[in-house]
């Protein structure tokens, strides 16, 4: 079965600092990892995601992750963080549904970043 | 652009008392899903329907039903609400274009219930 893993339940960062939000998963076959935000009070946004091809992915707000195949990783990075950054992020991986369509999503259980003056 | 929305946003129920989380998108997507959200556990989806007129259980279904009305709606039903059934519940829809294991999920705002 496939799954992902937070690490971390919460990170805290200075603004302007570098920020990585960690992620590692397991999964049989390639991967479809993805990245989303959760604000206070507000429904998941997408940030952005793995297919194939280049493994940083850049994304929304400024955001990125790295995909590391060796280490079964996806973390998540911005160089320089912002308040305003200071959300819930969840990491998952696709399960696509071979009838009919679909795509099963299985998230980790998030990491709340907080970014401070 | 509406996306995905949920009614209600919030709802109290007494133990055993019923009641149906209604969504709709407007995205024409093909596929809907029901996830709900606790603390330290993340995402656990409930139920979807990759397709309208399908629908299958998710990692969680006890204690639900669900309905896809038309393309547009997919209600989510408590029959006999438990406390344990508290939490924040998301609707979400994506579209099934190419290789849907990379399609992007849209959520709604949430609902959040509480039973006591």
């Amino acid at each position: 079965a496939q799954s992902v893993a937070q690490p971390e339940d919460q990170v805290n960062v200075a603004e302007g600092n570098p920020l990585t939000v960690k992620c590692t998963y397991s999964v049989s076959g390639n991967p479809y990892l993805f990245w989303y935000v959760q604000y206070p009070n507000r429904g998941l946004q997408f940030l952005l995601k793995y297919i194939t091809g280049d493994n940083l992915v850049k994304g929304s707000y400024g955001f990125e992750a790295e995909f590391n195949k060796s280490q079964t990783s996806f973390h998540l990075k911005k160089p320089s963080a912002l308040v305003s950054d200071s959300a819930l992020y969840f990491c998952a991986v696709s399960h696509y549904i071979l009838t009919g369509g679909g795509n099963k999503l299985t998230f980790g259980t998030g990491t709340q970043l907080k970014v401070e003056l | 652009n509406a996306g995905v929305t949920q009614t209600p946003k919030f709802q109290v129920l007494k133990t055993g008392q019923s009641m149906t989380l209604q969504c709709a998108q407007d995205m024409n997507h093909n596929s809907m899903y029901w996830y709900r959200q606790d603390p330290g556990m993340g995402l656990r989806l409930i139920y979807y329907s990759a397709s309208e007129g399908t629908t299958d259980k998710g990692e969680v279904p006890n204690g639900y039903n669900v309905s896809r009305l038309n393309k547009r709606e997919f209600s989510l039903r408590l029959e006999s609400a438990a406390p344990s059934q508290t939490s924040v519940y998301f609707c979400a829809s994506s579209d099934q274009a190419g290789n849907s294991g990379a399609n992007v999920l849209t959520f709604g705002a949430g609902s959040r219930l509480t039973v006591l």
